[in-house]
């Protein structure tokens, strides 16, 4: 495929479930992101990669989400013991190194926390 | 503080007609400049961006903006909308050198509706 992809697309939980949504990024791009988007919002930074490493981590709202991309490819983000306010859409991009701000989105991962 | 301004939540058009989409910005510096659109169930899908040179820009699907560094302001326009324009817009700003290089901050968005 040529564009982000991510699973799964839809996801429901249970309070206080850990949940992981995945994303593959465009081949070739070495830049990661993940954000949030909330209902009625606009996305929200939460982290990015460069390659395996994370440079900023700075936007994950809690201790309770945790990223990795451990290749250098394939990411993953984690959200342990869910809370309702977890409930929104989970958007991952990537862009090539040399202009890390034009980032190419996936379809999200629409979370639902009960 | 970084901050992107979209001051209408929703904009509805008649087909044909002209459409101008306002974002606002806050920044320390002149960033990186996107348009960005999402359609129902979609990802986001960049319309246009503005990173240095002429201010007036040209994107996909007969959109332009426009840079204004005086009024802080990067607009979206279209001249004659379609009905499959129909969707939301974001306005995004990034910075262009240091430690948050490659963080995105976006608008709250601007629904449009066109009318047939």
């Amino acid at each position: 495929g040529a564009g982000v992809s991510q699973s799964p697309r839809y996801k429901v939980a249970k309070r206080g479930q850990d949940v992981a949504l995945r994303c593959d990024p465009i081949s070739g791009h070495v830049s990661l992101f993940w954000y949030q988007q909330a209902l009625g919002q606009g996305p929200e930074f939460l982290t990015y990669f460069q390659n395996e490493a994370q440079l900023d981590k700075s936007g994950l709202p809690s201790d309770r989400f945790f990223a990795e991309r451990p290749e250098g490819s394939v990411s993953t983000l984690k959200i342990q013991r869910t809370q309702q306010e977890d409930s929104a859409v989970y958007l991952c991009a990537s862009s090539f190194r040399s202009s890390p701000n034009e980032q190419f989105f996936g379809p999200g991962t629409r979370l639902t926390v009960l | 503080a970084q901050s992107v301004t979209q001051p209408d939540i929703h904009i509805t058009v008649s087909e044909g007609a002209s459409l101008e989409l306002r974002c606002n910005y806050s920044y320390g510096a002149t960033p990186y400049l996107f348009w960005y659109v999402q359609s129902p169930g979609q990802g986001l899908q960049l319309l246009l961006k503005y990173f240095s040179g002429d201010t007036l820009v040209q994107g996909i699907k007969g959109f332009e903006a426009e840079f204004k560094r005086s009024q802080s302001s990067f607009n979206l326009r279209k001249p004659s909308v379609h009905w499959s324009d129909a969707a939301e817009y974001f306005c995004a700003v990034g910075p262009i050198r240091g430690s948050t290089l490659g963080r995105l901050y976006f608008g709250r968005g601007t629904q449009l509706t066109v009318w047939p």
